[in-house]
């Protein structure tokens, strides 16, 4: 049962457009949303979040949507850069009582490619 | 302020040994996750530690895995007996228990079984 889903396991971009990655949750109780960033035999890297209470959230070249009826929710990188070419994944957590952020639920990532 | 540390980076065991993965979390973090990602999946929880104490370990799987933080040292995730399904890349991550703090990942330890 995969509670968090990136459909699509490659995308190619060329340098300089929007790269837009996305991603489709299940469990109604995911409140808040990390998008992680990792390059091979690497560990990976936390890139941006957003709450459930927001729609948006924005970090330079790099922004994340919230569609919360939809579940589903989205990174656009623009402009894209070919040092952006990593898998991108996508997580949910649901906080606990403590604010502890732990038992991140995983997609299977995305590869994006930009190409010079 | 080095970063989350794992070793080794990469690990040999042939099937039936004992794998021993070490995880040193960044200065001042107390809480450790251990993640573990199978070819072409995503990464997958497994435990989640203190010092000294266990508090989540509802993604480890019931025999052969353990998992410890002592009060001195790294954490260890121990693999006995190990299976070629075991082969994966093992990530460790560390947070402070501060409100929506992000947890920093290390660097993984790449398990092969032959």
């Amino acid at each position: 049962d995969q509670q968090v889903k990136q459909n699509s396991p490659s995308l190619s971009v060329q340098e300089g457009r929007i790269s837009i990655l996305n991603c489709d949750y299940t469990n109604s109780m995911f409140d808040y949303f990390l998008w992680y960033k990792k390059y091979p035999a690497e560990g990976p890297t936390f890139l941006i979040s957003i709450s459930s209470i927001k729609d948006k959230n924005e970090d330079g070249r790099f922004t994340v949507f919230l569609n919360k009826s939809a579940k589903h929710l989205s990174l656009h990188i623009v402009p894209s850069q070919p040092g952006d070419s990593a898998v991108y994944f996508c997580a949910a957590r649901i906080l606990n009582s403590g604010g502890s952020n732990y038992k991140l639920t995983f997609g299977k990532g995305t590869l994006l490619t930009v190409n010079p | 302020n080095a970063g989350v540390m794992q070793n080794p980076r990469h690990l040999v065991r042939r099937r039936g040994q004992e794998a021993r993965l070490r995880c040193s979390p960044m200065k001042g973090h107390s809480h450790v996750y251990w993640y573990r990602q199978l070819p072409e999946e995503g990464l997958k929880f497994m435990v989640y530690l203190q010092k000294e104490n266990i508090i989540d370990e509802s993604g480890m799987p019931k025999e052969r895995f353990s998992a410890e933080f002592p009060k001195e040292g790294p954490s260890i995730l121990r693999i006995q007996q190990v299976v070629r399904g075991d082969s994966a890349a093992y990530f460790c991550a560390s947070s402070h228990l501060t409100e929506q703090t992000e947890a920093f990942f290390g660097q993984g330890t790449r398990l092969t079984v032959v």
